[in-house]
């Protein structure tokens, strides 16, 4: 069962556009955190929110946790070549529950 | 600050070998330790996870096994390679934390089964 949609599956853009890409349950989660994945190498953590309704900025990046702590935005702002890569998103529990369930991730690619 | 290793970086293996992979965390002590599958460079698929030496937790019946000999050290093998256990494969720790689980990655190894 998928419990982490993320949408759009794929994405191409041109260097300077704007994007939003999505990361839905119809699950709780205790902590959400999106990662960055390039080619061959392992996914790379750029944040994790935690309180319903957060906001967190990392540079032109912005995080969004849903209000019911069920769903994740994450915006990119002029978007640069160096943004390419896989972005996934991934619940947590919490608690005594130490897995995390991942989404199938956006391909973003930024042409330039 | 926290390392984590994995190797190799890529294996190529005939069906029916067996499979040794490993990875160590340095840095901290008691994390939690997972080994991740994934396939065609999209979503991981958690194959074990462990939350302390010997207790190992496994997520889908397969041709694998993990194990965790020491508190940093975990180990995923297999007795006899199938042509399906081809992949990319990543090893990840997270602190305990009550409220977040945050994984750290390994870069990872490509298997291809031939």
């Amino acid at each position: 069962t998928q419990l982490l949609e993320q949408s759009p599956q794929f994405l191409s853009i041109q260097e300077g556009e704007n994007l939003t890409v999505y990361c839905n349950s119809s699950s709780v989660f205790s902590s959400l955190q999106w990662y960055r994945q390039e080619p061959g190498e392992g996914p790379v953590l750029l944040v994790t929110v935690v309180t319903g309704g957060e906001v967190k900025k990392l540079k032109r990046l912005t995080f969004q946790f849903g209000d019911a702590r069920k769903d994740s935005s994450l915006h990119i702002t002029a978007a640069q070549p160096g943004d390419t890569g896989l972005y996934l998103c991934a619940g947590g529990r919490g608690g005594s529950n130490y897995k995390l369930t991942f989404g199938k991730g956006t391909l973003l690619t930024v042409n330039p | 600050s926290q390392t984590i290793h994995q190797w190799p970086a890529t294996l190529v293996q005939p069906v029916g070998s067996p499979l040794s992979l490993e990875c160590t965390v340095e840095g901290t002590s008691n994390p939690n330790l997972y080994w991740y599958r994934q396939a065609a460079g999209r979503g991981l698929q958690l194959l074990f996870y462990s939350v302390g030496i010997g207790q190992i937790s496994s997520e889908v019946p397969q041709n694998l096994s993990a194990s965790r000999p020491q508190d940093r050290q975990f180990i995923l093998s297999s007795k006899k390679l199938l042509l399906s256990d081809s992949g990319f494969y990543l090893c990840a720790w997270s602190p305990m934390r009550l409220f977040s689980t945050e994984a750290f990655f390994g870069q990872g190894t490509r298997l291809t089964v031939v």
